[in-house]
């Protein structure tokens, strides 16, 4: 149980237009999701919380505008990296947070998704 | 600014050896502490997690948290080949939200 998946895996895109990256809880439902970002050799750096139909939090430093992020149920939340450029190519990884926990505060990783911008 | 450090290696350990691995961390609030093993190009998958003092163990691993010293570790004994990854130090802040540490690469050697 407690899986996550991210879609598309990979990704390859101009510079300048616009990805978006798909997870899904797929056997629970969670309030809120995560994303991350991991560049190459570095650890993994939030970006936002999503929660379920409301706005998301943007971690300092993280450009709303540019990172939508949409968390339109309960299973699903989506990150557009618009008018995206090379700096942006990343390892983009989603989280998913429970809606039933108990006292755990664990969270279910995605396995990914691997953003080049060319 | 809340930090999460680690030593980033590499820590190379003979197979059958135990590897032992160390996280501080800044936040004295911080309630939930998480290890996770990452293979390179995949996403971290969770050894274990720990929120009270002491020892808690699972089959070959056990994790160490002394609230007091803001210091968590993370023992693996007989080690094996396939333990050669990076392990994250995860602690929580701001609700659920996790801070991550830069890792360290454990390298187990046959």
């Amino acid at each position: 149980g407690a899986v996550v998946s991210q879609h598309p895996s990979r990704v390859i895109c101009k510079s300048g237009t616009s990805v978006k990256i798909e997870c899904r809880s797929l056997d629970f439902q969670a309030t809120t999701m995560f994303w991350y970002r991991q560049f190459p050799k570095q650890s993994l750096m939030l970006m936002a919380t999503s929660n379920e139909g409301s706005k998301a939090t943007y971690e300092q430093g993280v450009e709303k505008d540019k990172f939508l992020i949409n968390h339109a149920s309960l299973t699903l939340s989506t990150l557009t990296v618009t008018s995206a450029h090379p700096e942006d190519s990343s390892f983009y990884i989603c989280s998913a947070l429970p809606l039933e926990r108990g006292h755990t505060y664990e969270q279910y990783f995605g396995p990914g998704t691997r953003l080049t911008v060319t | 600014q809340k930090e999460v450090e680690q030593n980033s290696g590499p820590l190379s350990v003979p197979e059958g050896a135990i590897a032992s691995l160390n996280c501080t961390y800044s936040d004295r609030g911080s309630q939930s502490f998480f290890w996770y093993r990452q293979y390179s190009g995949k996403s971290p998958e969770l050894i274990m997690f720990i929120y009270s003092n002491g020892d808690k163990e699972d089959g070959r691993f056990t994790a160490q948290l002394n609230k007091a010293s803001q210091y968590v570790s993370l023992l693996i004994r007989d080690s094996q080949p396939s333990d050669s990854a990076t392990y994250l130090c995860a602690v929580n802040y701001s609700g659920y939200a996790l801070n991550f540490g830069k890792g360290t690469s454990l390298l187990v050697t046959p």
